[in-house]
């Protein structure tokens, strides 16, 4: 079973500059994640849709951050303009259902100079 | 204070130590814990998974939960090299939306 692809895997740029990642799920999960890491830090939620609804976004910095997931599957995350406190490395997970296992990709990692 | 404290180490061990890895979290609300593991450059992978208090083993692994003091753990026995990796603690909040809030993790290394 494939596990959760994301893209790109390294991006740097400029601050003010706008950045999209995305994420394409285990297939048949119908719940998909956006977590932040910082350096030191474990992931925070950032976003959580069950299917292509949001359930959470409470801690979506949603001046600058945005995020969809069209046709309940893949997922693009979005910051513009983009912060130096915006480096960090981006994970997307996915799960069958609310109630089951996140099995997480791989991560973007993000630098902002 | 953080819903979920966690020293972030470094800690190094020699092969075969016993290693015991802690966490505490505020919310008395919390009935579910796990642990995960994120090896460099990698996304977390779920090791273990226990509800409410009590112990869980699964191999050299075991998860304990004492609700009473609000304390996590994960004890590692006869650690190897390949158990080099950040330990990151976790809570859900119980009910529908699965949102899982993370310790800062713990950096292992294990040394041959």
């Amino acid at each position: 079973e494939a596990g959760v692809a994301q893209s790109p895997r390294y991006k740097i740029i400029e601050k003010r500059q706008s950045v999209a990642f995305w994420c394409n799920p285990i297939s048949g999960h119908a719940t998909l994640y956006w977590y932040q890491q910082i350096l030191g830090q474990g992931p925070k939620l950032l976003i959580q849709f069950q299917n292509n609804g949001v359930v959470d976004d409470s801690q979506l910095p949603k001046d600058r951050f945005s995020a969809e997931r069209l046709k309940g599957v893949d997922s693009t995350l979005k910051i513009q303009p983009a912060k130096l406190e915006d480096s960090a490395v981006y994970l997307c997970a996915s799960s069958a259902g609310t109630a089951n296992e996140q099995y997480f990709g791989p991560g973007t990692r993000l630098t902002v100079t | 204070q953080k819903e979920v404290e966690q020293d972030p180490g470094p800690l190094s061990v020699p092969e075969g130590a016993i290693v015991s890895l802690n966490c505490t979290y505020s919310n008395s609300a919390f009935q579910y814990f796990m642990w995960y593991r994120q090896y460099s450059r990698k996304g977390p992978e779920l090791l273990m998974y226990t509800y409410s208090s009590g112990n869980k083993e699964d191999g050299r692994f075991t998860a304990q939960v004492d609700k009473s003091s609000k304390y996590i753990s994960l004890f590692i026995r006869d650690s190897q090299p390949s158990d080099s990796a950040t330990y990151l603690c976790a809570t859900e909040w119980s009910g529908a939306t699965n949102k899982l809030i993370f310790g800062t993790g713990t950096l292992l290394a294990v040394q041959p």
